[in-house]
């Protein structure tokens, strides 16, 4: 059981590049979660999903996009990256108040 | 703001004591909250959680305490051992959905051998 695995997980992008952070799960959750950390702070809800085609916005949505044709993808679309970007992302699945992440991906905007 | 908060940002803990990380909150309608431990490098993973309705709740060396009067949440863990040592984070959520969960910034558990 992999639970949720987040590709790629180090990526260095030039300001205005775009790129796609990909997100998996086997667990079959309905509801799915795209986070950001910056350095020494918690977690910042970037879009969320409660099932196939139902997509939402988080806390701090500009700049990404995603969407959600499987139970299983759930990836995370930045345009035009900006420095403001850089940051790790998480991804996380869970049908109740205990989410399970993946292991994050490691974003720079130089 | 961040309505979850904590006291402390790093706790040096020595091993086999039991260590106490404390949270804040402040929205009166938040209905559960939950920890999460953050390894070095790696994601949150979840340790416990609590509904509003219950004041302590005890898992495998884990204890969370809940005082609604003052908003406060604690987060207690008996033997500290090195593998304990990471980033603990409070998280609330308001009623109305598993989307509507807020992070708080975390606190530094340092075991000391």
């Amino acid at each position: 059981n992999a639970g949720v695995t987040q590709t790629p997980k180090f990526r260095i992008l030039k300001i205005g590049q775009s790129m796609t952070l990909q997100c998996t799960q086997d667990m079959n959750h309905n509801y799915m979660y795209w986070y950001r950390q910056d350095p020494g702070m918690g977690l910042k809800l970037i879009y969320y999903s409660v099932g196939a085609g139902i997509t939402d916005k988080g806390e701090v949505p500009n700049g990404y996009n995603v969407s959600r044709s499987t139970t299983e993808d759930f990836p995370l679309r930045l345009e035009l990256a900006a420095p403001s970007q850089t940051s790790v992302y998480f991804c996380a699945s869970g049908e109740s108040y205990g989410y399970t992440f993946g292991s994050g991906t490691r974003l720079t905007v130089v | 703001g961040e309505s979850v908060g904590l006291h402390l940002p790093t706790l040096s803990v020595q091993e086999g004591d039991n260590s106490i990380i404390n949270c804040a909150y402040s929205n009166s309608a938040s209905d559960y909250f939950i920890w999460y431990k953050q390894e070095s490098g790696k994601g949150p993973q979840f340790i416990i959680d609590i509904r509003s309705n219950m004041d302590k709740r005890q898992g495998q060396r884990v204890t969370v305490l809940l005082n609604k009067t003052v908003k406060h949440l604690s987060l207690q863990i008996a033997a500290t051992q090195p593998g304990d040592s990471a980033v603990y984070f409070c998280a609330e959520n308001i009623s109305g959905g598993y989307q509507k969960v807020t992070f708080g910034t975390g606190t530094k558990l340092q075991v000391i051998p």
